[in-house]
């Protein structure tokens, strides 16, 4: 089945940086979705972006479903960008597989 | 909309007994899945339904693993037994099939389950 691979693992920022996650993914994908999962544990939908950009305040997201990856930017980043990131795609079949994470803190 | 909603949030049970958790989609959605998330790792998928019909299963639902969703509904997961390796937070999602593939699912707060 297809494989998602995010990356960094791990990312520290400082409060205004900007930075990009990365999403790299094994097949042709139908769907992709980024999310935020909060500390408490809720996934929050970012984009949904199987192709294409898109943009929404200081996030914007692009995949190029060609090259088998995706990107989400993070602009002036604040402190309640802090949290998990994931992408997740889905290929063929009905089901979603999400890649591991990456783990943003943003310092004040 | 309300939401996707999960009940209970939050589950303590000893090992080998039986817990059921529910999950009541968007109202609208006729595509329903779970998945089970354990620390530090990205929610792996259990299961899926379209309206009634359960389509496809993960090989870590083992059998002590059911779901159902009557009527197209709200769905239940149960375990059986349980076990210490099954303590993990349970997230359901929902979704509404649309033209052109498009599928962009919506997670609920989750269940949280601790096995003693």
């Amino acid at each position: 089945g297809i494989q998602v691979e995010q990356s960094p693992p791990d990312l520290i920022l400082q409060e205004g940086a900007n930075s990009t996650l990365r999403c790299n993914f094994s097949d042709s994908v139908n769907n992709l979705q980024w999310f935020h999962q909060n500390p408490w544990g809720q996934l929050i939908n970012l984009f949904y972006i199987p192709s294409g950009t898109k943009q929404n305040g200081r996030l914007s997201a692009t995949t190029v479903a060609t090259e088998r990856y995706s990107l989400l930017y993070i602009s002036s980043s604040q402190t309640t960008d802090s949290g998990v990131y994931f992408c997740a795609a889905r290929s063929g079949t009905y089901k979603y597989i999400f890649g591991t994470g990456t783990r943003l803190k943003v310092l004040a | 909309d309300t939401g996707v909603s999960q009940d209970p949030r939050h589950k303590i049970t000893k090992r080998g007994q039986n817990v059921t958790f529910r999950c009541d989609p968007i109202s609208e959605h006729n595509r329903l899945y779970w998945y089970r998330q354990t620390l530090g790792q990205g929610p792996e998928f259990l299961t899926y339904f379209q309206n009634e019909a359960q389509l496809e299963k993960s090989r870590l639902l083992s059998d002590r693993f059911s779901a159902e969703r009557p009527k197209g509904s709200f769905s239940t997961l149960e375990i059986q037994r349980t076990e210490q390796g099954d303590s993990a937070m349970y997230l359901c999602a929902s979704s509404l099939a649309r033209s052109g593939g498009v599928n962009e699912q919506f997670f609920g707060p989750g269940t949280r389950l601790t096995v003693l």
